[in-house]
């Protein structure tokens, strides 16, 4: 199993433009979750999914949005790239079984944004 | 609201001294404390959880809810525990981890 992955590894993008990022999971997983990570501030939720079709708020969710069409992806889009946005981007998930929640982490995003 | 403390940025010893990571939370309800790792250049991975009160890699971490703590110790660390660590805790929902700030741990030999 490949466990999770994400695409793509590294990006520069300039003020303004747009991507997605995809992450993807092979172990059945109902929930996943995207993160960003900063310096000093830790790990931070962005957005969660905890099925198909279903997605939900984390804690800084502004200027993101993500889609779970597939119960393997979990795609996080930025519509109009900001430098505040610069930071690696962690994907995980997890299944709810026996009510503990471990996460499994993806290798990470680096993003650049100037 | 639940929140996680870790009020050590970075930590540094010596090969072979004892090492503890503060970890602090608040949380209304009884709550699931995570430590997770990660190692230079490679992923963020579970150390340990409280619920399972094992030791991991010679690590420990008793959840004192009377000082809302969970404090991760090892009586002798060793130079491959330098990593970064974090401190995460899971609510009622059990669906969503707080991560805190993380510790930067340095192990010099």
């Amino acid at each position: 199993n490949a466990g999770v992955t994400q695409t793509p590894k590294f990006r520069v993008l300039k003020t303004g433009q747009s991507m997605t990022l995809l992450c993807a999971q092979d172990m059945n997983h109902e929930y996943m979750y995207w993160y960003r990570q900063d310096p000093g501030m830790g790990l931070r939720l962005i957005h969660y999914s905890v099925g198909e079709g279903t997605t939900a708020k984390g804690e800084v969710p502004d200027g993101y949005n993500v889609s779970r069409l597939k119960k393997q992806n979990f795609l996080l889009g930025l519509e109009s790239a900001a430098p505040s946005q610069t930071s690696v981007y962690f994907c995980a998930s997890s299944w709810p079984g026996q009510g503990i929640h471990e996460q499994y982490f993806g290798p990470g995003t680096r993003l650049t944004v100037t | 609201a639940q929140r996680v403390t870790q009020p050590e940025k970075l930590l540094s010893v010596f090969k072979g001294a004892p090492v503890e990571l503060k970890c602090n939370y608040s949380y209304s309800g009884s709550p699931e404390l995570f430590w997770y790792v990660q190692y230079s250049r490679q992923r963020l991975q579970l150390l340990l959880r409280h619920i399972s009160r094992e030791s991991i890699k010679g690590f420990t971490a008793d959840l004192n809810k009377g000082e809302t703590s969970f404090h991760l110790k090892k009586p002798f660390a060793q130079e491959e525990d330098s990593a970064m660590y974090y401190c995460a805790l899971s609510g009622r929902s059990g669906s969503r981890l707080t991560f805190g700030e993380g510790t930067q741990l340095t192990v010099n030999p």
